[in-house]
C-alpha cells in the first residue's frame, strides 16, 4: 500500500515558468516532509523540507506547501531553469530514522 | 571527504548466484540504509541500521541480508539472486542527532539478474 503518492509521473514546463509538483499521503502520523532531487546515474540529494507544524517553507526559487487537512503537499519552482530537469521524489517521515518515498515525478524544463 | 560510496557501480548476475554490495561512509554517521529503486515504485527501504552491530527490516527485506560490523560500512547480501532483484540499489546514511533531511545518498549500484 503506497503511503506516499506522486500521481504525475512526468511534467514538462517551459523555462522561466512555474513548475508545480504534487504529492499526496495517507498516513496521518507523518510529521515531516521532504523533497529530494535526482539526476541520472546519481543518488538523490535533499532539496527542501517542511515540518507538519508549518504550511509553507521557502528556499530561494523553491517553495513547499503543506495542506494537512487534505494530506497534500506541493513543490513550486519559480522560475524554472533547464538545470532543474530531474526526477523529484517526495518523502515523509514519522520518526527520525525512516523515510517513506513517493514514486517520483520526472520534470523536464524546456527552452 | 568522499561522503557515501558504493561498490560495485554495475553488476550482472545469473539467477541463483550470490553477491555482496558494499556501502561505505566517512562522515561518522550512526544510521545507514539500503533502498532499491524500480520504475514506477520510487525508493523502497530494504534494511537499515541504527548503529554498529544492529540491523532492522524495512519495507521489502525478503531475499536480502545485511551486516553492520563496522560503523562506516553497511553490506547488502543477495544469497540467491532472482530476476525480480534487478534494480538500482542506493545506500544512504544520516547522523544520530541529525534531522530527517540529512540523509546522504551514494551514487547507486545497478544490478541486472539474468
Amino acid at each position: 500500500d503506497q503511503q506516499v503518492k506522486q500521481n504525475s509521473p512526468s511534467l514538462s514546463v517551459q523555462e522561466g515558468r512555474i513548475s508545480i509538483l504534487n504529492c499526496d499521503y495517507t498516513n496521518s502520523m507523518f510529521d515531516y516532509f521532504l523533497w529530494y532531487k535526482k539526476y541520472p546515474a546519481e543518488g538523490p540529494t535533499f532539496l527542501i523540507s517542511i515540518s507538519s507544524i508549518k504550511d509553507k517553507n521557502e528556499d530561494g526559487r523553491f517553495t513547499v506547501f503543506l495542506n494537512k487537512s487534505a494530506k497534500h503537499l506541493s513543490l513550486h519552482i519559480v522560475p524554472s531553469q533547464p538545470g532543474d530537469s530531474a526526477v523529484y521524489f517526495c518523502a515523509a517521515s514519522e520518526s527520525a530514522s525512516k523515510l517513506t518515498f513517493g514514486t517520483g515525478t520526472r520534470l523536464q524544463v524546456t527552452l | 571527504n568522499a561522503g557515501v560510496t558504493q561498490t560495485p557501480k554495475f553488476r550482472v548476475l545469473k539467477t541463483g548466484q550470490s553477491m555482496t554490495l558494499l556501502c561505505a561512509q566517512d562522515m561518522n554517521h550512526e544510521y545507514m540504509y539500503w533502498y532499491r529503486q524500480d520504475p514506477g515504485m520510487g525508493l523502497r527501504l530494504i534494511h537499515y541500521s541504527v548503529g554498529e552491530g544492529t540491523t532492522a527490516k524495512g519495507e521489502v527485506p525478503d531475499g536480502y541480508n545485511v551486516s553492520r560490523l563496522k560503523k562506516q560500512n553497511f553490506l547488502l547480501g543477495l544469497e540467491s539472486a532472482a530476476p525480480s532483484q534487478t534494480s538500482v540499489y542506493f545506500c544512504a546514511s544520516t547522523p544520530l542527532y541529525g534531522t530527517q533531511e540529512t540523509q546522504y545518498f551514494g551514487p547507486g549500484t545497478r544490478l541486472l539478474v539474468l
